[in-house]
């Protein structure tokens, strides 16, 4: 079974600070996505990776950025929180060439004051 | 932009009974097409894939795809409260999915 795994489920950070959310899958996946919901917004992709080193932006990067350094690991960064930025964020990878079908990690619920 | 409607719901069901999901898209090239299902407050997963024209069975469930008018759907046969949760329909693009906003689905003893 693939697993995608997040450091967080809860993380509260105060307005201004640098935020890691880090991701990892053991499936040798080449995508990884990572995305925000927020009630009545659905699922929103902020950013995704199809190989190391690469990244996309994708619907909402703004305040966002990512690193993918190793092939299993991919990390969303926060520049500088704020309120807005509360959120579930959920991690996900996907094989190339494959369906498309993406699997989940746990999400990190992010709290910011 | 690409979209992708889903009834928000409830859609009530009572045990036993069929439940059925629906779920359209706008971008007449997609090619495949997911269902989710996530439990409040845990992440999506995934219950079935479908890119072909026609129905697919998976145990329970039946996925139905209708390219020519832009519809899958997701049937859910004898309806268990446990299958009580928000259902989120997928469609891939060129290498992202776009997800609908789920229909949350309520099934009553």
């Amino acid at each position: 079974d693939v697993k995608v795994t997040q450091s967080s489920r809860y993380l509260v950070k105060r307005t201004g600070e640098k935020v890691f959310l880090e991701c990892v899958q053991d499936m040798d996946h080449e995508n990884m996505f990572w995305y925000r919901q927020d009630p009545g917004l659905g699922l929103r992709l902020i950013y995704f990776s199809y190989d190391v080193k690469m990244k996309e932006k994708g619907d909402i990067p703004e305040g966002y950025s990512v690193s993918r350094e190793k092939k299993e690991r991919f990390s969303l960064i926060l520049e500088s929180a704020s309120t807005n930025q509360t959120s579930m964020y959920l991690c996900a990878s996907s094989l190339y060439g494959g369906q498309g079908e993406q699997y989940f990690g746990p999400g990190t619920r992010l709290t910011v004051t | 932009q690409k979209e992708v409607e889903q009834n928000s719901g409830p859609l009530s069901v009572p045990e036993g009974a069929i439940a059925s999901l629906n779920c359209t898209y706008s971008d007449r090239g997609s090619q495949s097409f997911f269902w989710y299902r996530q439990y409040s407050g845990k992440s999506p997963e995934l219950i079935m894939f479908i890119y072909s024209n026609g129905d697919k069975e998976d145990g329970r469930f039946t996925a139905q795809l209708n390219k020519a008018s832009q519809y899958v759907s997701l049937l859910i046969r004898d309806s268990q409260p446990s299958d009580s949760a928000t259902y989120l329909c997928a469609v891939k693009g060129y290498s992202t999915l776009t997800f609908g906003k789920g229909t949350m689905l309520l099934v009553s003893p």
